[in-house]
């Protein structure tokens, strides 16, 4: 079972250049979320998708465009890094709104930004 | 602001001990408490879900129990093993799309 995936694991930007990170879902889930990971911090929402075709903002979304244009895909976007998101960055999809089910986890992609 | 606490950020035990940890959360509009089992390097794994005040969910030597009206809930292993060595992480959701997540308790069981 692939579950999340997530591509690439590693990479390495300079400031000002742009990316996409590709996270995929073979579950069938409505609900996909990107979140960012740094030290000292819990995992913070970038942006969230509530299904095919739509996306909204969350907690840190400046900086970052995302797309849902297939319900098994969420594609995250950075137009001009910069090297205050260097972070990792983990994808996740539910098949709930609300909670009552948890959340599946990529294996996070780890982004440096020089 | 709404704020996820866990306690201790980290702690290390010996193998074959019992042991817990916190995980503080708003009283307030709560719908669901997760715990997640983190793995260096690998992604968080779900441990429990959990809805209901006085809930208490057990997965072999791993139990836990939530209490919404205070805003708590308790993770606890009992007979640790150097294999439960990882981040146990808490996330506290209103019944909205968003989670709240907790730093985490790093844990390291000695062999």
């Amino acid at each position: 079972n692939a579950g999340v995936t997530q591509t690439p694991k590693f990479r390495v930007l300079k400031t000002g250049q742009s990316m996409t990170l590709l996270c995929a879902q073979d579950m069938n889930h409505e609900y996909m979320y990107w979140y960012r990971q740094d030290p000292g911090m819990g995992l913070r929402l970038i942006h969230y998708s509530v299904g095919e075709g739509t996306t909204a903002k969350g907690e840190v979304p400046d900086g970052y465009n995302v797309s849902r244009l297939k319900k098994q895909n969420f594609l995250l976007g950075l137009e001009s890094a910069a090297p205050s998101q260097t972070s990792v960055y983990f994808c996740a999809s539910s098949p709930d709104r609300g909670g009552n089910q948890p959340q599946h986890f990529g294996d996070g992609t780890r982004l440096s930004i020089l | 602001i709404l704020n996820v606490e866990q306690s201790p950020q980290s702690l290390h035990v010996q193998e074959g001990d019992s042991t817990n940890f916190t995980c503080s959360f708003p009283s307030s509009n709560f719908y669901a408490l997760h715990w997640y089992r983190w793995e260096t390097a690998k992604s968080p794994e779900a441990l429990f879900v959990m809805t209901l005040n006085g809930d208490e969910k057990k997965k072999g030597r791993i139990s836990a129990t939530l209490n919404t009206k205070e805003g708590y809930s308790y993770l606890y292993i009992k007979g640790s093993q150097p294999e439960d060595s990882a981040t146990y992480l808490c996330a506290f959701t209103s019944g909205t799309y968003k989670y709240i997540f907790g730093t985490g308790t790093r844990l390291k069981v000695l062999a």
